[in-house]
């Protein structure tokens, strides 16, 4: 139980592209999900929280026009990256969590978006 | 500043032996704690999680939570080389929102 699809998995492009990445709750209803990027050798950072019918709500630094979130079903939360760039060449990885409030976070694949 | 702190190791054990990973944490309204594995270039898979103070078991591994202390601790026994990996440590902040990580343990199990 608790699977998290991510899609897709790698991407390569030109800057200045748009990239959408998927990511859903296959088996489980999730009000909410989350979005993080990982540089090599770091740990995870937390970009904004998506909440099913909401806005989300993103973390200090990150550009909400840059980064847009999607949370249209309880079982899908979308992040475009907007006018790609290669500092944008990150592992983005999403997360959700099931109903109730101290459920753990599962997560997807992640993808690995590099901007040439 | 809610912190979340590991030794970034690595951790060097030999197969067979238990590895013990530490974790402590800033915040004392914390009431969830959890344990992801990472293998190198995948995702974080979630190997346990804890939310009563002292000991939980699940096959060969063993959380630990001590909140007075703010404390947490997982242990594996017999190590096998597919536990080598990078071991995150993760606390639910208060309001059941979203999770602090730490910068994770690196561990190695040599065959």
């Amino acid at each position: 139980g608790a699977v998290v699809s991510q899609h897709p998995s790698w991407v390569i492009c030109k800057s200045g592209t748009s990239v959408k990445i998927e990511c859903r709750s296959l088996d489980f209803q999730a009000t909410t999900m989350f979005w993080y990027r990982q540089f090599p050798k770091q740990s995870l950072m937390l970009m904004a929280t998506s909440n099913e019918g909401s806005k989300a709500t993103y973390e200090q630094g990150v550009e909400k026009d840059k980064f847009l979130i999607n949370h249209a079903s309880l079982t899908l939360s979308t992040l475009t990256v907007t006018s790609a760039h290669p500092e944008d060449s990150s592992f983005y990885i999403c997360s959700a969590r099931d109903i109730g409030g101290d459920q753990p976070q599962h997560f997807g694949d992640g993808t690995r978006l590099s901007i040439l | 500043q809610k912190e979340v702190e590991q030794n970034s190791g690595p951790l060097s054990v030999p197969e067979g032996a238990i590895a013990s990973l530490n974790c402590t944490y800033s915040d004392r309204g914390s009431q969830s704690f959890f344990w992801y594995r990472q293998y190198s270039g995948k995702s974080p898979e979630l190997i346990m999680f804890i939310y009563s103070n002292g000991d939980k078991e699940d096959g060969r591994f063993t959380a630990q939570l001590n909140k007075a202390s703010q404390y947490v601790s997982l242990l594996i026994r017999d190590s096998q080389p597919s536990d080598s990996a990078t071991y995150l440590c993760a606390v639910m902040n208060s309001g059941y929102s979203t999770l602090t990580f730490g910068k994770g343990t690196m561990l190695l199990v040599s065959p």
